[in-house]
């Protein structure tokens, strides 16, 4: 079965700084890979997703990820780090056969340091 | 921009009584989906739903849930008798569904949360 791991509940950095989620799946094919940011009171918005092609994925808001399928991972970047982005960070596979479904990680509760 | 938007956001009902969530995906979408997150834990996928009829549906989809297309905006999902472990955020999706078999990306409402008591 599908599975999804975002390892970290919850990462403080400072604003500035360069930030890093983790995200690692379990299948067996590749799968289509999805990052998805909630803030406070709003919606799942799509910060980026990979199909297929090139590993390096850039996103919107500045971020950006790379696929390594010899890791199962799909880490979720940015360079530096804006108080704006505190948020909720989820990332999400679809798997094959079931095209319409997503399995999502629990999530990464990101707080920044002014 | 267009969005998904969901009525009510909170809604508070007693055990064993129906509710049903709305929502209106964007209009020139043709797939919706229903998700749910239970306090701490995961969002869960429930159902999608594609050329007014069921895609598919997780095993947490019982028959105590049902999802309609009333009209040519609204999508619901009833909840028959609701249950404690019910309460939950439950999340409306869309996709433009070009394909039944391509991957699109889906948008999501804000949620409405439910509470049984």
């Amino acid at each position: 079965a599908q599975s999804v791991t975002q390892p970290d509940i919850h990462i403080t950095v400072s604003e500035g700084a360069s930030l890093e989620l983790r995200c690692n799946y379990s299948y067996g094919a590749t799968p289509y890979l999805f990052w998805y940011v909630q803030s406070p009171g709003q919606g799942l918005q799509l910060l980026l997703k990979y199909f297929s092609g090139d590993t390096l994925v850039q996103g919107i808001k500045g971020f950006e990820t790379e696929f390594k399928r010899s890791q199962s991972s799909f880490n979720l970047r940015k360079p530096s780090v804006h108080w704006s982005d505190a948020a909720e960070y989820f990332c999400a596979v679809v798997a094959g056969s079931t095209l319409g479904r997503l399995y999502f990680g629990r999530g990464t509760q990101l707080t920044v340091w002014p | 921009e267009p969005e998904v938007t969901q009525t009510p956001s909170h809604q508070v009902t007693q055990m064993g009584q129906e509710v049903i969530l709305r929502c209106v995906p964007i209009s020139n979408h043709l797939y919706f989906y229903w998700y749910r997150q239970i306090l701490g834990q995961k969002v869960e996928f429930l159902v999608s739903f594609y050329n007014n009829e069921i895609s598919e549906k997780s095993e947490i989809f019982d028959d105590q849930f049902s999802v309609e297309r009333p009209d040519g905006s609204n999508f619901t999902l009833k909840i028959r008798s609701t249950k404690l472990e019910d309460s939950a955020m439950y999340f409306c999706a869309s996709s433009k569904g070009l394909s039944r078999v391509a991957v699109d990306e889906q948008f999501f409402g804000p949620g409405t949360r439910l509470t049984v008591l």
